[in-house]
C-alpha cells in the first residue's frame, strides 16, 4: 500500500537558518509528489509539486524540493527562513487511477526569532 | 484564478444530527473528492468521486457518510447520526487529473 512518512514531528530553527524538512513515500510507481503548507486553523497551500522531469523543483515563498527516485525522497528545503514560515509542512502522494492524495503526518515548524 | 469553494466555514452540530457539507469544485473538473483532517492530525482521504459515481472510499468512509452531486456545479457530503469524533475540517478536492485544488475547509463540531 501507498504510504508518505515524514520522519520529523517538530522541527525549530532560528530565523535566517536553512531548513531541510523530510519526506519518504512508497509507492510502486512513478509518483506525483507535492508539499503543503497548513497555518493554524486555515487551508492547505501548494508549495510545489513534482510530476516528471528536472527532479528540483522550485516552488512558491522561496522553497525547493528534490525528488530522489533512489531514496523514495521528496525533500523540502529552504536556504533562509522567516519568522512567517512557521506553520505545518505536509508531504502528499497522489497515485494513478482516482488521483486521491496521501498526506503524510506532517512537520510542524517553529521558527526562533 | 478557479477556485474550491466549501460552505459553511464553521459549523456546530449536536451529536445525533445529520449534517451536509456543500462545496463547488472547478467547473471543468471531472474528479472530486472528501478529506477529513481531526484536529493535530494528518489530512486522510475519504472518498473520491468521478462519472458521477463513488471510486474510491476509505475505511473512513462508512455507511454513516454519503456522497452527492445533486446538480452541475455542487457536490456534498452527508454525515448521518454525527458522533463526536466526527469533529473535523472536512477538506473538498477537485481535479481534472492528478493536481487537485482544495477548498478552505469546513470545521465541524459535534457537541
Amino acid at each position: 500500500a501507498q504510504s508518505v512518512t515524514q520522519p520529523d514531528i517538530h522541527i525549530t530553527v532560528s530565523e535566517g537558518a536553512s531548513l531541510e524538512l523530510r519526506c519518504n513515500y512508497s509507492y510502486g510507481a512513478t509518483p506525483y509528489l507535492f508539499w503543503y503548507v497548513q497555518s493554524p486553523g486555515q487551508g492547505l497551500q501548494l508549495l510545489l509539486k513534482y510530476f516528471s522531469g528536472d527532479t528540483l523543483v522550485q516552488g512558491i515563498k522561496g522553497f525547493e524540493a528534490e525528488f530522489k527516485r533512489s531514496q523514495s525522497s521528496f525533500n523540502l528545503r529552504k536556504p533562509s527562513v522567516h519568522w512567517s514560515d512557521a506553520a505545518e509542512y505536509f508531504c502528499a502522494v497522489s497515485t494513478s487511477g482516482t488521483y486521491k492524495y496521501i498526506f503524510g503526518t506532517g512537520t510542524r515548524l517553529k521558527v526562533l526569532a | 484564478e478557479p477556485e474550491v469553494t466549501q460552505t459553511p466555514s464553521h459549523q456546530v452540530t449536536q451529536m445525533g444530527q445529520e449534517v451536509i457539507l456543500r462545496c463547488v469544485p472547478i467547473s471543468n473538473h471531472l474528479y472530486f473528492y472528501w478529506y477529513r483532517q481531526i484536529l493535530g492530525q494528518k489530512v486522510e482521504f475519504l472518498v473520491s468521486f468521478y462519472n458521477n459515481e463513488i471510486s474510491e472510499k476509505s475505511e473512513i468512509f462508512d455507511d454513516q457518510f454519503s456522497v452527492e452531486r445533486p446538480d452541475g456545479s455542487n457536490f456534498t457530503l452527508k454525515i448521518r447520526s454525527t458522533k463526536l469524533e466526527d469533529s473535523a475540517m472536512y477538506f473538498c478536492a477537485s481535479s481534472e487529473t492528478v493536481e487537485a485544488f482544495f477548498g478552505q475547509g469546513t470545521r465541524l463540531t459535534v457537541v
